[in-house]
């Protein structure tokens, strides 16, 4: 079992849509959890950080996280085509981060 | 702005040819991080810095190394690249502590002839 999984996508929708991205992990432990965000040829770029159950928002994205799930999400509204890209569900393990292979997401004009 | 640098942004190689990848940190962070990802993959972490102590992943070849001169540069030495490491290199940087983020330089691509 990989320690973060991510449905690898593509996800695809229409702008102005919910999109919703999902993440697994399998250490009870996690205490910290983050979105990035990475364009095509570029490197990760930090958009949400969560750390207790239940919601976060920052503007157009919202973190869940259920840790007795051992689950976090990622929504983002009125999708927009600069939206698309690959996001990675990150988990810290003591001084590491630990990544999942990342969603692509299509958001489509 | 503060930031990490990582320098060149694309480095060309030959197969078995040393090379060494830079990154910069104006951010005083006490930990840095060097990861490497394939098209498609997750970073996967190669070794990181807290402060001084050096701490290397299992899987990482021998053939990577690293060095840490001050806080605010950190090397990645490949000593004899094969082909099999041609990938985006990542530089990462955090403050210590669980709720710490890492904040990443904008890679270098690195390519073995």
């Amino acid at each position: 079992q990989k320690e973060v999984e991510q449905n690898s996508g593509p996800l695809s929708v229409p702008e102005g849509a919910i999109a919703s991205l999902n993440c697994t992990y399998s250490d009870r432990g996690s205490q910290s959890f983050f979105w990035y965000r990475q364009y095509s040829g570029k490197s990760p770029e930090l958009i949400m950080s969560i750390y207790s159950n239940g919601d976060k928002e920052d503007g157009r994205f919202t973190a869940q996280l259920n840790k007795a799930s051992q689950y976090v999400s990622l929504l983002i509204r009125d999708s927009q085509p600069s939206d698309s890209a690959t996001y990675l569900c990150a988990v810290r393990n003591g001084n590491k981060l630990v990544f999942g292979a990342g969603t692509i997401l299509r958001v489509k004009s | 702005d503060a930031m990490v640098i990582q320098n060149p942004r694309y480095q060309v190689t030959q197969f078995g040819k040393p090379v060494t990848l830079s990154c910069s940190q104006t951010l005083n962070h006490n930990v840095m991080y060097w990861y490497q990802q394939k098209s498609s993959q997750a970073p996967k972490l190669l070794f990181h810095y807290y402060d001084k102590d050096f701490n290397n992943e299992a899987d990482t070849p021998d053939n990577f190394q690293s060095r840490r001169p001050n806080t605010s540069f950190c090397f990645l030495d490949i000593r004899s690249p094969g082909l099999g490491d041609a990938a985006m290199y990542l530089c990462a940087t955090s403050r210590g502590g669980v709720s710490q983020p890492q904040h990443f330089g904008d890679g270098t691509r690195l390519s073995i002839l």
